[in-house]
């Protein structure tokens, strides 16, 4: 069965220090990838994305995400953390164009993000 | 470019009754997608539409329906609302024509926060 799983779903770290945001997917072909970020109140906007190539992909807000198939994984990281990345994370997973599964997303649960002054 | 727009931002409806929604794709997406966002049940896949034609259906009953017309501009109805239909209805377009990156990156809208009584 095709999930995604965000195994922490809060976490605090103070402001300035590194973070990584876990995730981790089951999937039967090669899937997209991607990270959002959700204010409260608000949608969802696209932190970053994989789809092939480099496992390292670099996306807005200074966050990076490394795709690793072998543990089939794609964490997010920051090195320096700014109060105003507080807000909740979501992992997900989406289907190459003409798959059976176009334009469907697979969502983890998200992790809400708390920032220590 | 403007991005997704989706209207009411908030509605409020009592059991029993219909609501519809709207939304409307970046200018040029062709396919939009529709999501429910509960405290519950996470984000979870409702539907897709690309060209006026479903897709792809998520795992809701029947009284959840959508349509798109020919300007990619799309409306889902929810008939016989129930309690648990309160949520977040989230809305993403995609341009749909193109596989890879571009194509099946799917960019959200505010939502719309329904709450039934």
């Amino acid at each position: 069965a095709q999930s995604v799983t965000q195994p922490d779903i809060h976490i605090t770290v103070s402001e300035g220090a590194s973070l990584e945001l876990r995730c981790n997917y089951s999937y039967g072909a090669t899937p997209y990838l991607f990270w959002y970020v959700q204010s409260p109140g608000q949608g969802l906007q696209l932190l970053l994305k994989y789809f092939s190539g480099d496992t390292l992909v670099q996306g807005i807000k200074g966050f990076e995400a490394e795709f690793k198939r072998s543990q089939s994984s794609f964490n997010l990281r920051k090195p320096s953390v700014h109060w105003s990345d507080a807000a909740e994370y979501f992992c997900a997973v989406g289907a190459r164009s003409g798959s059976s599964n176009t334009g469907k997303l697979i969502f983890g649960q998200g992790t809400t993000l708390q920032v220590k002054p | 470019k403007a991005g997704v727009t989706q209207t009411p931002r908030y509605l409020i409806k009592t059991r029993g009754q219909q609501v519809t929604l709207s939304c409307s794709p970046i200018s040029g997406h062709r396919s939009v997608s529709w999501y429910q966002q509960t405290p519950g049940q996470g984000l979870q896949f409702l539907f897709e539409y690309f060209s006026e034609t479903q897709r792809n259906k998520g795992n809701f009953p029947g009284r959840f329906s959508g349509r798109q017309f020919s300007n990619s501009r799309s409306e889902m109805n929810v008939s016989t609302l129930e309690l648990g239909d309160s949520a977040l209805y989230l809305c993403a377009s995609s341009l749909g024509t193109i596989a890879g990156v571009s194509g099946d990156t799917q960019y959200f809208g505010p939502g719309t926060r329904l709450t039934v009584l």
